[in-house]
């Protein structure tokens, strides 16, 4: 079974400018999740999935993230415009549905702003 | 409100001796509560879980953790390390019903020959 798939695996970028970040989950995963995880720290959930529509978004900074999962599958995270504070690694999970089913995490997408 | 607390941010042992890596949490709810371990380059994996079923909780690897709810802990233990189990251990909580996943920072497991 094929895991959890994210690109690019590394991106820098310049302050301001913007930055998108791709995952495919899991067949058959309804749940898809985007987390940050700023170094020395553990990862913090940013926007919950069920399918195509938006169950947890809370922590999400709206201003300049956005995540979309159109067709229910694959999904984008975008940044714009990105600050320095937004170096982080992002991680991409996904679970068969919600409610306690184990979530099987990506390798991560490693952004540093400069 | 759930919260979780690592208690240490490094843990040294010598490869063959005991591991212990302290987790305390809180919890609104009935919690279940995980542990992931994450090596260099690679996704986080998941080693073990309680959900109020047993207290005492055997993961993959040989660790194995226990449910105290008198002293809200979860601490994981292996009796012998292994220079393979040399990677970042995080504690998870969750309340019950709900798949959001709050992690603690971290504690880095050092294993030395």
């Amino acid at each position: 079974e094929a895991g959890v798939a994210q690109s690019p695996r590394y991106k820098i970028i310049e302050k301001r400018q913007s930055v998108a970040f791709w995952c495919n989950p899991i067949s058959g995963h309804a749940t898809l999740y985007w987390y940050q995880q700023i170094l020395g720290q553990g990862p913090k959930l940013l926007i919950q999935f069920q399918n195509n529509g938006v169950v947890d978004d809370s922590q999400l900074p709206k201003d300049r993230f956005s995540a979309e999962r159109l067709k229910g599958v694959d999904s984008t995270l975008k940044i714009q415009p990105a600050k320095l504070e937004d170096s982080a690694v992002y991680l991409c999970a996904s679970s068969l549905a919600t409610g306690g089913y184990e979530q099987y995490f990506g390798p991560g997408t490693r952004l540093t702003v400069t | 409100a759930q919260s979780v607390t690592q208690l240490d941010s490094h843990v040294s042992v010598s490869e063959g001796t005991p591991v212990l890596l302290r987790c305390n949490y809180s919890s609104s709810y009935s919690p279940s509560l995980f542990w992931y371990v994450q090596h260099p380059n690679k996704g986080l994996q998941l080693l073990l879980k309680y959900t109020s079923a047993a207290t005492l909780v055997k993961g993959i690897n040989g660790f194995e953790a226990e449910f105290k709810k008198s002293e809200t802990s979860f601490h994981l233990t292996k009796p012998s390390a292994h220079m393979s189990d040399a990677a970042e251990y995080f504690c998870v909580v969750s309340s019950s019903g709900y798949s959001t996943l709050t992690f603690g920072k971290g504690t880095m497991l050092l294993v030395s020959p």
